[in-house]
């Protein structure tokens, strides 16, 4: 079946403005995640949704960045006021309902979104 | 922030030669997991080990954990080409941060044919 996918695979910005990140997730996986990674470093978690609730933000890094799952399938990462800083690679994951069986440890990863702030 | 921390940050081997990854963390787990990563790109999951679990195979992975050092070290034979790529550890610390999966900086291996 088809895997985590994330659009778009690139976005080159300018400082100052507002991207959205899009995730789509593993059909029936009730669990999703946004982690960053930054050149020669591992990812950061970010935040963590279980259905439409974000169950843990606190890897959010501060209020410009948010998310949203509103129908607890696709969920959107939202920047406002990019910084180059920001520049990364954001990779969204999902899996099985977290904290249920073996079956939800395993988190899947989608292709990642290069973010390029300019 | 990072809790685990690879070892070495490197490795280049001769393909057939076994590869040796290492990873150290600082707080309890509930499980330890290893991914690799092609092209600085999507994570690929190979192996999950629980705390309670002392050794793990799949295929041509073995994966030991000793919590009592907080390490973990991941073990590839018989290496291939295929096999270059980064390599990390993540660890779940369960509880309140099930799921919340905290990354080392990784192991950049390098197989040469």
């Amino acid at each position: 079946g088809a895997g985590v996918s994330q659009t778009p695979s690139n976005k080159v910005t300018e400082k100052g403005k507002y991207v959205e990140l899009r995730c789509d997730p593993i059909s029936g996986h009730t669990a999703l995640y946004w982690y960053r990674q930054s050149l020669g470093q591992g990812p950061e978690f970010l935040i963590y949704f279980q259905g439409t609730g974000a169950a843990d933000d606190s890897g959010l890094p501060n209020d410009r960045f948010f998310a949203v799952r509103p129908e607890g399938s696709v969920s959107t990462l939202k920047i406002q006021r990019t910084e180059r800083g920001d520049s990364a690679v954001y990779l969204c994951a999902s899996s099985y309902a977290a904290g249920g069986g073996r079956a939800a440890d395993t988190q899947y990863f989608g292709p990642g979104t290069r973010l390029t702030v300019l | 922030s990072q809790q685990g921390e690879e070892d070495p940050q490197a490795l280049s081997i001769q393909e057939g030669e076994n590869a040796t990854m290492n990873c150290s963390y600082k707080t309890s787990i509930n499980n330890l997991q290893w991914y690799r990563q092609n092209s600085g790109r999507g994570l690929v999951h190979l192996i999950l080990i629980r705390s309670n679990e002392r050794e793990k195979h799949s295929g041509r992975l073995r994966v030991t954990l000793d919590t009592s050092k907080k390490s973990s070290s991941l073990l590839i034979t018989a290496s291939r080409a295929a096999d270059t790529a980064s390599y990390f550890c993540a660890t779940d610390a369960g509880g309140t941060s099930y799921g919340k999966l905290t990354f080392g900086q990784g192991t950049i291996l390098t197989v040469h044919p």
